[in-house]
């Protein structure tokens, strides 16, 4: 089944471990992106890439990195988790700049 | 800066109507989209509105005044499986999506 799929589900992570969630596609979309859901707040972009092997920061890059090697995947690095990372992350894509955005089941991080 | 306002929560009787709105500021405007999220799922799409008028889609449609910076989203017939959130996004002059915090919509019998 074509879609995009995040892993892990959820994690609960100690502060200051590195951690990665990844994100693959097979809808060969152009555009990727990953986003944080907090509670009372719109979805917030973190970081995001419109073709392979380029990559832009969002609304709230710091602490985080990415990098798209390939058209698929579009992983997610927390270099040294803080408790304000606890979020629902999400993974998505889209074929163009009129088109809408297909999302990842999401990632539940609790940092601790 | 840019603003994406919409009501916190609403709520609605089954089987009557609903209409969700939506304001806008952003820098620059490169279409309106509606998401519709149930708890603990990821949003998925509902509608696009990039010219002035209404877009219809079965039960769900949804309106579009640039000149206002406004949209609502309407949804007819409600059914309890609408009980979910509804986020508005806006495409800005980057072509990047500026969300709202989502209207909480509650379905009661």
């Amino acid at each position: 089944i074509a879609g995009i799929t995040q892993a892990p589900t959820s994690q609960i992570l100690a502060a200051g471990r590195r951690m990665t969630l990844r994100c693959t596609q097979d809808m060969r979309h152009n555009a990727m992106y990953w986003y944080r859901q907090d509670l009372g707040l719109g979805l917030r972009l973190i970081h995001y890439s419109n073709t392979a092997g380029t990559t832009g920061k969002g609304e709230v890059p710091d602490g985080y990195s990415v990098s798209r090697a390939n058209t698929d995947d579009f992983p997610l690095t927390l270099a040294s988790a803080v408790p304000s990372q606890t979020s629902v992350y999400f993974c998505a894509s889209s074929d163009g700049d009129n088109t809408e955005a297909f999302f990842g089941q999401g990632t539940r991080l609790t940092v601790v | 800066g840019q603003n994406i306002d919409q009501p916190t929560e609403m709520t609605a009787t089954e089987g009557a109507i609903v209409q969700i709105n939506c304001t806008y500021q952003t820098s620059g405007f490169n279409g309106l989209f509606w998401y519709q999220q149930h708890a603990g799922e990821a949003p998925t799409f509902l509608s696009y509105n990039v010219l002035d008028g209404l877009e219809e889609k079965g039960r769900f449609s949804s309106f579009l005044s640039r000149s206002k910076g406004y949209s609502y989203l309407l949804l007819k017939e409600l059914q309890m499986k609408d009980s979910a959130s509804y986020l508005c996004a806006v495409k800005d002059s980057n072509y990047q999506l500026i969300w709202g915090a989502g209207t909480k919509l509650i379905i009661k019998p």
